[in-house]
């Protein structure tokens, strides 16, 4: 099983729609999640952290946790088209003390 | 700029050079990490800096690679006698002391490195 796993997609969404991104995590211990975006040849940025339980918002962005299920998730309301990107989840693990566990990402396209 | 600065943006090396990519975080940051992301795959943890100090490195391959964060001067990552498997873009990333940990890291721009 992989520390962290996301569908790797593509995820198609129609502009304006909500594109929902999901992500499932092994270790129970893990405390810090975090989502970035990353275009293709670009270095990954940072959109949402989220360290508790339920739904965080920002903007257009909302993370949901459930530590009970081991599952994070993001929601983009009103995609655009400049949100085409891979989308990547990371986790901190228990045990680590820094170190980020990166899932392989999901490859969202956002279509006119 | 207040952003992690890496440089250079591209490195070309000939196998059995060696290769050093510079970090500098983000001012106020003290803490550092080394990402490697080979091409089609996620990126995956190296090395976790403080100044003067290595805190996680189970990321290190056990040979040829090491990292250093002095007290003056940016972190750097060297590859010792590179092999055509390094060719990777790395990444470093900050976050602020205090409750360092846990805080979101920033990554830089990366360094595209190419083994010939």
């Amino acid at each position: 099983q992989k520390e962290v796993e996301q569908n790797s997609g593509p995820l198609s969404v129609p502009e304006g729609a909500i594109a929902s991104l999901n992500c499932t995590y092994s270790d129970r211990g893990s405390q810090s999640f975090f989502w970035y975006r990353q275009y293709s040849g670009k270095s990954p940025e940072l959109i949402m952290s989220i360290y508790s339980n339920g739904d965080k918002e920002d903007g257009r962005f909302t993370a949901q946790l459930n530590k009970a299920s081991q599952y994070v998730s993001l929601l983009i309301r009103d995609s655009q088209p400049s949100d085409s990107a891979t989308y990547l989840c990371a986790v901190k693990p228990g045990t680590s003390y820094g170190k980020l566990t990166f899932g392989q990402g999901t490859i969202l396209t956002v279509h006119p | 700029n207040a952003g992690v600065m890496q440089n250079p943006r591209h490195l070309v090396r000939r196998r059995g050079q060696e290769a050093r990519l510079r970090c500098s975080p983000m001012k106020g940051h003290s803490h550092v990490y080394w990402y490697r992301q080979l091409p089609e795959e996620g990126l995956k943890f190296m090395v976790y800096l403080q100044k003067e100090n290595i805190i996680d490195e189970s990321g290190m391959p056990k040979e040829r690679f090491s990292a250093e964060f002095p007290k003056e001067g940016p972190s750097i990552l060297r590859i010792q006698q590179v092999v055509r498997g390094d060719s990777a873009a790395y990444f470093c990333a900050s976050s602020p002391s205090g409750q360092g940990s846990n805080q979101p890291q920033h990554f830089g721009d990366g360094t595209r490195l190419s083994i010939l």
